[in-house]
């Protein structure tokens, strides 16, 4: 079954605004991943957050990470029309690495 | 896609056919995996490898049956017990043998059945 469950499914907005995606789960991680997809290819790894970390940039990236309510959320700032893809988190633990159902981002120049 | 290379990018499937993926890497990871991605889903594993001459069942490894002869390569072949298989396939490696590691991922197989 898969843990991580993203909203919204899909998000549309223009370049230079910001996309806020979140992640939400259900048992305990050691850590919680984001990838991106762009349409018909492979994931590509973004950032990695550890369960003792709170927030993490990278770039335009940041991301929060909140154990108590089981969630996370992306922020990309300042989008870019190259930002457009499909976008998932993936909670870590020992055995398992589970994928959420993506959230679908088009930025329209 | 890193150093991670599937093919073929499209493959068809006939009936009662067995089909093999290819996936290589050359990044020297220890583990690799495969996963299954239907449209607007998220990725379901099918199975993994953690050493060479090893492998450990996924969430949906029926149907499938893989080998891990070499590091580098880790085969994925999809049997005619398999009743659905059309989907997109998604080979992965990661440097050690744990899920807590960052995963890289191949250019992705397309399967549909004629």
């Amino acid at each position: 079954s898969q843990q991580g469950e993203e909203d919204p499914q899909a998000l549309s907005i223009q370049e230079g605004e910001n996309a806020t995606m979140n992640c939400s789960y259900k048992t305990s991680i050691n850590n919680l991943q984001w990838y991106r997809q762009n349409s018909g290819r492979g994931l590509v790894h973004l950032i990695l957050i550890r369960s003792n970390e709170r927030e993490k940039h990278s770039g335009r990236l940041r991301v929060t990470l909140d154990t108590s309510k089981k969630s996370s959320s992306l922020l990309i700032t300042a989008s870019r029309a190259a930002d457009t893809a499909s976008y998932f988190c993936a909670t870590a633990n020992t055995d398992k690495l589970i994928f959420g159902t993506g959230t679908r981002l088009q930025v329209f120049p | 896609d890193g150093g991670i290379t599937q093919s073929p990018k499209y493959l068809f499937r006939k009936e009662g056919q067995n089909v093999t993926l290819s996936c290589e890497q050359n990044l020297n990871h220890d583990a690799m995996y495969w996963y299954r991605q239907d449209p607007g889903q998220g990725l379901r594993l099918i199975y993994y490898s953690q050493i060479v001459n090893d492998f450990q069942k996924g969430d949906i490894a029926e149907g499938y049956s893989v080998s891990r002869e070499k590091k580098e390569s880790f085969p994925l072949t999809v049997t005619s017990a398999q009743k659905n298989p059309t989907a997109f396939y998604l080979c992965a490696s990661s440097p050690y043998s744990s899920f807590k590691n960052i995963q890289y991922f191949g250019a992705g197989t397309r399967l549909s059945v004629l």
